[in-house]
């Protein structure tokens, strides 16, 4: 089944410690992203990476990183989490020159 | 940034009845999506749909380019069609590749 995954679905956490949200797709997907969903802020872009070892910016990067080592797996990084990072996170994959973007289920962030 | 403009914020509707959903947005696109996320907060992909019509089975969307607009049709409404509803659109211009600026979802409450 095509499909993009993300784990951990859920996560409490404290402040500075550390964590790595993963994301998975099995389409051959070049193009993935990162977005968070905030109330009444919607879903903001994070970062995304149009290929294997080409990240960028979106429009809300400020405390994460991302790395694009391989193909199929776009890990989101917390080096430092602090409590405006609580949110809920989705993960997306699209193939180049095709614009549908497929999402992840999710995962629901929490930062004491 | 490319605008996007979803109305009604807030619909009720009794189970069986029909509606209609629009987005608006402020420039040119080449990716419009629509999402039901549901309330497990999973973002469900409905239809991809940068112009033209396109249905599936109750749901029905159109999307005007050319005027910028989008509408989802949602006939013989269930229970289960409750949730939040968004659209999602990519600039067809500029140099963000492929990201999707949502609108602020309209949230669509069916009772029995």
């Amino acid at each position: 089944e095509a499909q993009v995954t993300q784990n951990p679905r859920y996560l409490i956490t404290v402040t500075g410690k550390k964590l790595t949200v993963t994301c998975s797709q099995n389409m051959n997907h070049e193009y993935m992203s990162w977005y968070r969903q905030d109330p009444g802020l919607g879903l903001r872009q994070i970062y995304y990476s149009m290929n294997v070892e080409v990240t960028d910016k979106g429009d809300v990067p400020e405390g994460y990183k991302v790395s694009r080592k391989e193909k199929r797996n776009f890990p989101l990084i917390l080096e430092s989490p602090s409590p405006n990072q609580t949110s809920l996170y989705f993960c997306a994959s699209n193939r180049l020159g095709l614009n549908e973007q497929f999402f992840g289920p999710g995962t629901r962030l929490t930062v004491l | 940034g490319i605008q996007v403009e979803q109305s009604p914020p807030d619909l009720i509707l009794q189970e069986g009845a029909n509606s209609t959903l629009r987005c608006n947005f402020s420039d040119s696109v080449n990716n419009l999506q629509w999402f039901h996320q549901n309330p497990w907060g999973q973002l469900i992909n409905l239809f991809y749909i940068p112009s033209g019509t396109k249905q599936n089975g109750r749901l029905s969307a159109t999307t005007v380019a050319t005027e910028r607009y989008s509408l989802l049709y949602i006939s013989s409404s269930q229970t289960t069609d409750s949730g939040v509803y968004f659209c999602a659109v990519a600039s067809a211009g500029g140099t963000s590749y492929g990201k999707l600026t949502f609108g602020q979802g309209t949230i669509l409450t069916v009772h029995p």
